[in-house]
């Protein structure tokens, strides 16, 4: 069963500065999904990485896939108030391929 | 475009109560999901309906929890009865290809059983 993991759980940057978050996954996913989350709205899709070696890009946010190494990375680049949110990165799992949710990394960007 | 509808977007029962959430997907999307997100957590799928059939109830407690999808379009989403443990946002989320262009979700129904 695929298992999901995030890392930090909670993030407290500055704004302007750089930092990474790591999503590791137990079995094989063909693909990596990454959700933004705002207190008490619902999930937007951000990316969503189709093979390894895959590399998006939207504004201050990169995602990158690995899948030999089972590891998925979420760069943000000179952070600004606006970026705060909860990450969730997801793999495919479940007899149907459905998403199987990490427990999210909450963001909290301060001036 | 519209989104995910969902309602309510807040209830709060007592516990042994019932309790029906409703979803209306995107139109045109076949696939249909609702989610359980416990605070603090990522969501747990407990049912994928692709037009109106089950594809996936695995994680679904069916001694009480209860869904369907009449005519492929809007789903409901049941407890009965419900638990202290059941308090948690439901989700439900529609695709027409989520391995290209993920799952769009609704704003979900926070639920808290007292």
């Amino acid at each position: 069963e695929l298992k999901v993991e995030q890392n930090p759980l909670f993030l407290s940057m500055q704004e302007g500065k750089n930092y990474t978050i790591y999503c590791n996954y137990s079995t094989t996913s063909d693909r990596l999904y990454w959700y933004r989350q705002d207190p008490g709205k619902s999930l937007e899709s951000l990316f969503v990485l189709l093979s390894n070696g895959a590399v998006k890009q939207e504004g201050r946010l990169m995602a990158s896939l690995d899948t030999k190494a089972r590891l998925s990375t979420l760069h943000i680049t000179a952070a600004v108030h606006d970026l705060s949110a909860t990450y969730f990165c997801a793999g495919e799992g479940g007899s149907q391929g459905n998403l199987i949710f990490g427990k999210g990394t909450k963001l909290s960007v301060k001036p | 475009e519209a989104g995910v509808a969902q309602s309510p977007r807040y209830k709060i029962i007592e516990k042994r109560q019932s309790v029906a959430f409703w979803c209306n997907p995107i139109s045109g999307h076949a696939t249909l999901y609702w989610y359980q997100q416990i605070l603090g957590q990522g969501p747990k799928l407990l049912i994928q309906f692709q037009n109106n059939g089950v594809v996936d109830d695995s994680q679904l407690p069916k001694d009480r929890f209860s869904a369907e999808r009449l005519k492929g379009v809007d789903s409901t989403l049941k407890i009965q009865p419900a638990k202290l443990e059941d308090s948690a946002v439901y989700l439900c989320a529609s695709s027409l290809n989520y391995r290209v262009l993920g799952a769009f979700f609704g704003q979900g129904t926070r639920l808290t059983v007292v």
